[in-house]
């Protein structure tokens, strides 16, 4: 099992431009979500996800959209980046209930300019 | 709302010595409590899981205790090396607004000197 895989590891954007970063994972876990982290913030969350077709905001949520078309893939986009969202971003899956263990991908670094 | 509480934010020991890190949360009614490991520039590793059934896990060097009445977990590392050294993140899951939360501390960085 790869466990959960992210791309691409570093990215730098300029003000305005869009990306997506990649997240999949290979556990058939239908918990999914995405962190980013800050300096002195620790890590919050931004989006989540229970299954294909479900998602919901978490604490930071602007700025960003989710799709979950497949249990495997959960996308994170950024539509028009700014450069407050410069940060670490970490996917993350579990197994179902709240009662299982969180798996973290190795994080995307991304800085706009 | 949940708040999760990690002192020392830095720790600094001699390679040998057992050592304590502690995570407080203020919100006893938790599904679990997990502590991760993370190396500089690296994502984050799962080091125990306790369930809130449970009092404690171990794994090799590493206990972590749970005490959710008081809302207290503690990770206890025995004969530090080096290669422990990292920042150590405690987080809770618990039930925020209908919907479940994975709250993190800050860490704790652990530096084990040779």
């Amino acid at each position: 099992n790869a466990g959960v895989t992210q791309t691409p590891k570093f990215q730098v954007l300029k003000t305005g431009q869009s990306m997506t970063l990649q997240c999949a994972q290979d556990m058939n876990h239908e918990y999914m979500s995405w962190y980013r982290q800050d300096p002195g913030m620790g890590l919050r969350l931004i989006h989540y996800s229970v299954g294909a077709g479900i998602t919901d905001q978490g604490e930071v949520p602007n700025g960003y959209n989710v799709s979950r078309s497949t249990t495997e893939d959960f996308p994170l986009r950024l539509l028009s980046a700014a450069p407050s969202q410069t940060s670490v971003y970490f996917c993350a899956s579990r197994g179902p209930g709240p009662y299982n263990e969180q798996f973290f991908g190795p994080g995307t670094r991304l800085t706009v300019l | 709302k949940q708040e999760v509480t990690q002192i020392p934010a830095a720790l600094s020991v001699p390679e040998g010595e057992n050592l304590v890190l502690n995570c407080s949360f203020t919100d006893s009614a938790i599904y679990n409590l997990q502590w991760f490991r993370q190396d500089p520039g690296k994502g984050l590793t799962s080091l125990l899981l306790i369930q809130s059934s449970q009092r404690e896990q171990t794994s090799g060097r590493l206990n972590a205790s749970l005490d959710k009445s008081s809302g207290r977990s503690t990770l206890y590392i025995a004969a530090s090396q080096p290669g422990d050294s990292a920042t150590y993140l405690c987080a809770v899951v618990s039930l925020g607004g209908g919907s479940e939360k994975l709250v993190f501390g800050k860490g704790t960085k652990l530096t084990v000197n040779p």
